[in-house]
């Protein structure tokens, strides 16, 4: 069956626009998880969904950055105002929450703010 | 808090050989899962093998094996037989099993690049 997908794959933004960034998990998992890959940081944990709440939004660095997620499918990881520091591999997995707990992982957005 | 430590930025092994990547973890839980990842130049990141903490067989996945010591928290990945296509980036994550709650994030070290030689 199909993974799961992000788009797009690459975003090249200025400082100070807002963006996007969409994930569609594995069709049936009700868990998603957002985290952000940068050169820095290495890979860190944004926030959490189980449905389509957020019980845990502790990764998320600012209040620049909101996720929604509806249908208990697809999510979206705005980020507002975008900074030089936002620009990451921001990766989304997803996951069943009984078998094990595995994630499986998108291919990432390249984001890139100039 | 949970950390994970692999002391090898970057490794190398020639074709068919057999190389271990390196990982310690610090935790005070009981349960967990532990995890190898692999993500080459493509950005995937694709599962390499996981371990249960509570389970002392260590986990096998045809070329890949590792060496779970829970009382050292260390949790190594050995690739037999090496192949060009194993040349990526591993990154080895720590799952806490939280019985409070569902948030099963990952905790991930900051990786090691393993290239194979032909």
């Amino acid at each position: 069956g199909a993974g799961v997908s992000q788009s797009p794959s690459n975003k090249v933004t200025e400082k100070g626009k807002d963006v996007e960034l969409r994930c569609d998990p594995i069709s049936g998992h009700t868990a998603l998880y957002w985290y952000r890959q940068s050169l820095g940081q290495g890979l860190e944990f944004l926030i959490y969904f189980q449905g389509n709440s957020a019980p845990d939004k502790s990764g998320l660095p600012s209040d620049r950055f909101s996720a929604e997620r509806t249908g208990g499918s697809v999510s979206t990881l705005t980020i507002q105002r975008t900074q030089q520091e936002d620009s990451a591999v921001y990766l989304c997995a997803s996951s069943l929450v009984t078998g094990g707990h595995t994630q499986y992982f998108g291919p990432g957005t390249r984001l890139t703010v100039l | 808090a949970q950390t994970v430590t692999q002391s090898q930025p970057e490794m190398s092994v020639q074709e068919a050989e057999t190389v271990t990547l390196s990982c310690t973890y610090d935790t005070s839980e009981n349960n967990y899962y532990l995890f190898w990842y692999k993500q080459p130049p493509s950005r995937q990141m694709i599962l390499v093998i996981r371990q249960e903490a509570y389970k002392q067989q260590n986990a096998t996945e045809n070329r890949f094996s590792v060496n779970f010591q829970k009382a050292a928290k260390s949790f190594s990945l050995k690739i037999s037989d090496s192949q060009l296509g194993d040349t990526a980036m591993y990154f080895c994550a720590f799952m806490k099993l939280d019985s409070g709650g569902s948030n099963y994030k990952l905790t991930f070290g900051k990786g090691t690049l393993l290239t194979v030689n032909p």
